[in-house]
Parts: structure tokens; sequence; C-alpha cells
């Protein structure tokens, strides 16, 4: 099956510092979304994208979705110890999604 | 609260049993799956549902079966579970583009 390439695979970043993680597929999406799992829970759904180009913001993270649509990324600004957590990339085609094997991301306060 | 409920939390079951995963959603999403999720996977895909009585296999669907008999519920059932099965378990639905995840189930294979 079709997996997408995440990463980095884990950062270790000080508090109030930016983080920038990106995730590439050799296949084209339609939409690409970004999404943050806490230890025990289930993946919440941070942003989506739906067309090539178009750049999103919730809050302190920004999303954009790659021209050639087989790419995305995900920046977080001056980061929070609540920012601690496991994110992942997803892409949608047809009816069917695939994930990352996300980027584990740790805040030092 | 709406949302996607899994029950159970945590299972511990033997090899060769069969279990049953449930997935309830309030939504009224009519559209329903199921991943497993692993170390160095990330989500993959088992089988997933259109609306009542309308499934298809995902990526990893061997050794599950599914069915859909009411659009709120989306079981999961291992016939004869396998050490292999041993995973965290999400439901999720999808509205429009987005796709909202349910708990997990932590299974675990003796």
């Amino acid at each position: 099956g079709q997996q997408l390439n995440q990463s980095p695979q884990s950062m270790f970043i000080q508090e109030g510092e930016d983080v920038s993680m990106n995730c590439t597929s050799s296949s084209i999406f339609n939409t690409w979304l970004w999404y943050k799992q806490d230890p025990g829970e289930g993946p919440v759904l941070l942003i989506a994208l739906y067309k090539a180009g178009e750049l999103t913001s919730n809050g302190r993270l920004t999303a954009q979705f790659g021209i050639t649509r087989k790419d995305s990324f995900l920046n977080i600004s001056a980061s929070i110890p609540s920012d601690v957590g496991i994110y992942f990339c997803a892409g949608r085609t047809g009816n069917q999604f695939y994930f990352g094997t996300g980027t584990s991301l740790t805040v030092i306060p | 609260d709406a949302g996607i409920t899994q029950s159970p939390r945590y299972k511990i079951t033997e090899t060769g049993r069969q279990v049953t995963l449930m997935c309830h959603q309030t939504w009224s999403h009519s559209y329903m799956f199921w991943y497993r999720q692993d170390l160095g996977h990330g989500l993959r895909l088992i089988y997933y549902s259109a609306a009542a009585d309308i499934t298809d296999k995902g990526e990893v669907p061997d050794g599950y079966v599914v069915s859909r008999s009411k659009t709120e519920n989306f079981p999961l059932t291992l016939e004869s579970a396998t050490r292999s099965q041993t995973s965290v378990y999400f439901c999720a639905s999808r509205e429009g583009n987005e796709q909202f995840f349910g708990p997990g189930t932590r299974l675990t294979v003796l």
C-alpha cells in the first residue's frame, strides 16, 4: 500500500522555537490532512488542505498543500509544552486515506 | 457528547479466540473506517464502509471481518486472533474530506 514519507521522525526543541515537518508521496493526493496524537488517544485533526498551493493557518499552526500535490508541510510557531505529541500527515485519494509514520515532537521547557 | 466511541478500550485475549471491537458514532456520517496502528507502520486501513451494508477491504484486511447493519455502528471482528494482530485499533468516520478518530482499542493477543 501507499506510504507517505514523513520527516523528521523525531524532534527535540526548546520551548518558544518554531517547528517544521513535511510529508512527501510518490502519488498525487486530492486532500492533505495533519493530525496530532497524544499518548493513549486517537489522532485529532489539526488542519485540512484541499487545493494545490493552499496555505492554511490554525492558530500557531500553518500548513501548505504542495504545488505538485505530492507533498505538504506543517509549521508550528513559538512552541509550547502542550505541543508535545506525534504529528501525522495524511493524504486522501478516492475513499481512502494514507498516513505518514509520524513525527514525534518533544518540547523542552 | 457527540462523536465516536470505541469499546473496549483495552482487551487481552488468547491466540485462536474470536474478538469483536465495537465502534459507534453519533454524527450519522456515511463513511466509517478501521485502522490498526503499529510502530514503524503508522496507521494502516483494515476495512472501510461507505454506508450501511456496504463494506470494502483496505490495505490489511486478512484475518478481519466487518459488518455495518446500522449507519452508526461498525464492529470489527477477529475471527481467530493471532499474535500479529496485537495492535492499537482506531475507528474513524468521515465528513466531506475530513476524517475523525475514536479513542482507540489496545488489543493484546497472547
